[in-house]
């Protein structure tokens, strides 16, 4: 694809819910990261997946939040029984690979808004 | 801990005017230094880094490893220039650990 692509683009959802977010990589990228940007707060890395090795999941803010990459290419976000304070955009991003160097390419986000 | 500070939330200037975007930053090893830009209503893009010590859209950040810093700077700022502005400093373990951001506007 042109780009990455992030689905849905805005979601709104009731406290408790749980919700997933897509991130579709740049084809061929074998990096994906995930961060969330706040308001005020500037953008908070969560995770990142690099090829076939474990996950790097230090910036994950509780169990609550979990995600999963399917055969090296799409990645889901999963937040569970969400919280207030979960509403924030939320950015994918893709590199060629996770070397030094190389740079980010990101998603539109999913907007995500939490009643 | 690794750290990056930009100072500033908002920078308001005149077209033509210079520019300079603080960033400081607080990291083991040697990282590599970005700066990314979000224009309204668009993604969240590369500006530079500072390993390609490139000039793009008239912008350059110097590393300066002594003051531990990577300024971002424009000698004559266009309204097209108004943006988010965020510094982000890579370690070896490819994390990006974004700056909060300054919001630049440049007024006619």
């Amino acid at each position: 694809g042109a780009g990455v692509s992030q689905s849905p683009s805005n979601k709104v959802t009731e406290k408790g819910k749980d919700v997933e977010l897509r991130c579709d990589p740049i084809s061929g990228h074998t990096a994906l990261y995930w961060y969330r940007q706040s308001l005020g707060q500037g953008l908070e890395f969560l995770i990142y997946f690099q090829g076939n090795s474990a996950p790097d999941k230090s910036g994950l803010p509780s169990d609550r939040f979990s995600a999963e990459r399917t055969g090296g290419s799409v990645s889901t976000l999963t937040i569970q029984r969400t919280q207030q304070e979960d509403s924030a955009v939320y950015l994918c991003a893709s590199s060629l690979d996770g070397v030094f160097n190389q740079p980010q390419h990101f998603g539109d986000g999913t907007r995500l808004s939490i009643l | 801990a690794q750290r990056v500070t930009q100072p500033e939330k908002l920078l308001s200037v005149f077209k033509g005017a210079p520019v300079e975007l603080k960033c400081n930053y607080s990291y083991s090893g040697s990282p590599e230094l970005f700066w990314y830009v979000q224009y309204s209503r668009q993604r969240l893009q590369l500006l530079l880094r500072h390993i390609s010590r490139e000039s793009i859209k008239g912008f350059t950040a110097d590393l300066n490893k002594g003051e531990t810093s990577f300024h971002l700077k424009k000698p004559f700022a266009q309204e097209e220039d108004s943006a988010m502005y965020y510094c982000a400093p890579r370690g070896a373990n490819s994390k990006l650990t974004f700056g909060k951001g300054i919001t630049l506007s440049v007024r006619p």
